[in-house]
């Protein structure tokens, strides 16, 4: 399973709204990365999860809230958001964090603040 | 800072032509991805190359460390090749493995 599962796809929500996106892998990677990619720009990173612990928050606002149960998951919970965080939100892994390696990235979830 | 440019930004080919999309970067790095990306959707990691030549099928990938250069180059494109094509390399001042400097990439478009 060479597979990273992102859920759920597309998304719509309000500025009051809470809401949580999910990454799955079960490579056994030790690193798991949020990135941000608005459209025509590449990826920006978010943030970076090395043996479930969270390694860099690129001075991400608040309203986005990282979490990684276990090494299998990681999860990017909304709240309270703005228009122009609509996006597609990847979810990437690889083996570590530190070292090189190639990195496996999910189909992604389209996110629409209203 | 390491920059990343590619040329060219966009492409325009006819089904079964060789195509070529090339990457300089600025400061020396120890691999290079390349990286795909269809329109609206996720990205598949093509390589990761450090030196010399590596295939995939249709894909080939070349990489000069000392002329801080890559190429990919597709053969006998098809119109499900059209997305665009990403280049990333590691900062050099170290740093996370995901922490990639991503080129503008190239939009590819094959015509049946």
């Amino acid at each position: 399973d060479t597979e990273v599962t992102q859920t759920p796809k597309h998304l719509v929500m309000g500025m009051t709204n809470k809401k949580s996106l999910k990454c799955e892998q079960h490579m056994g990677h030790r690193a798991m990365y949020w990135y941000k990619q608005k459209a025509k720009k590449p990826p920006e990173l978010m943030f970076v999860y090395s043996y479930e612990k969270l390694s860099i928050n690129e001075s991400v606002p608040s309203r986005f809230s990282p979490e990684c149960p276990n090494s299998s998951l990681l999860n990017l919970h909304l709240h309270a958001l703005q228009p122009e965080d609509s996006a597609l939100y990847l979810c990437a892994s690889s083996q570590d964090a530190d070292r090189e390696g190639e990195l496996f990235f999910g189909e992604g979830s389209r996110l629409t603040v209203l | 800072k390491n920059e990343v440019e590619q040329s060219p930004q966009n492409l325009t080919a006819q089904e079964g032509e060789f195509i070529t999309i090339n990457c300089s970067y600025s400061v020396g790095i120890s691999a290079l991805h390349w990286l795909q990306q269809h329109p609206g959707g996720g990205i598949v990691s093509l390589f990761m190359l450090s030196s010399g030549k590596k295939k995939h099928g249709r894909l080939i990938a070349t990489i000069n460390i000392q002329e801080k250069h890559s190429s990919l180059h597709i053969t006998a494109s098809h119109p499900r090749d059209s997305a665009v094509y990403i280049c990333a390399v590691p900062p050099n001042y170290g740093g996370s493995q995901g922490n990639l400097i991503f080129g503008k990439g190239t939009k590819l478009s094959v015509k049946p």
